[in-house]
């Protein structure tokens, strides 16, 4: 069966400071995969998808970008945390081939600071 | 106007009622919608997926699509206190699933 993990579960920065946030996926071959982003009291904001190794697509102009230097690996970054990036950081996977149904990881908790 | 809408509640049932949840969505093109769980503090799970017009039951849970009106329901029948939580809305839009903000439902006991 397909697993996703997320790490850390939570995090605790600085403003200014980087940020890396790390997805992986088991089970399951050329997922997409997608970072979405939950304020607090607020619905889910996607911020990157990937369809394959090395492609990303971003959703808002922002700080933060993504990157997959694997199939089953997906990296969200930082070089300067600032205290709007606060929030739930999700991760999902879908079949590639169908691309329908989402699912998530645990999730990430950051508080910028 | 926002692609996918929720009313945020919180919506409150009594044990063993009926919870009525309902979603619009503005792009007529949309082909697939789903109904996800979030707890407080959690990550969403999929409840259900519908692609085709009229209802779709599993178990406790009827989902309701209207193409015509684009307009998506879930009905939880025989509420439990455990259904309390925020259930989000979602429709594929390309490659794309969009998220609705969600609605917060409470059982109360």
């Amino acid at each position: 069966s397909q697993t996703i993990h997320q790490w850390p579960a939570t995090l605790v920065q600085p403003v200014g400071s980087p940020l890396s946030l790390e997805c992986t996926v088991e089970g399951t071959s050329n997922p997409n995969l997608y970072w979405y982003r939950q304020a607090a009291g607020r619905g889910l904001q996607l911020l990157f998808y990937s369809v394959g190794i090395g492609q990303i697509s971003s959703e808002v102009p922002q700080n933060l970008s993504a990157s997959r230097p694997q199939d089953r690996q997906f990296i969200l970054s930082s070089k300067k945390l600032l205290l709007s990036d606060s929030g739930f950081y999700l991760c999902a996977w879908s079949v590639e081939a169908t691309d329908n149904e989402q699912f998530f990881g645990p999730g990430t908790r950051l508080t910028v600071l | 106007q926002k692609e996918v809408e929720q009313n945020s509640g919180p919506l409150s049932v009594p044990e063993g009622a009926i919870a009525s949840l309902n979603c619009t969505y503005s792009d007529r093109g949309s082909q697939s919608f789903f109904w996800y769980r979030q707890y407080s503090g959690k990550s969403p799970e999929l409840i259900m997926f519908i692609y085709s017009n009229g209802d779709k039951e599993d178990g406790r849970f009827t989902a309701q699509l209207n193409k015509a009106s684009q307009y998506v329901s879930l009905l939880i029948r025989d509420s439990q206190p455990s259904d309390s939580a925020t259930y989000l809305c979602a429709v594929k839009k390309a490659s794309k699933i969009i998220f609705g903000s969600g609605t917060r439902l409470s059982i109360r006991p």
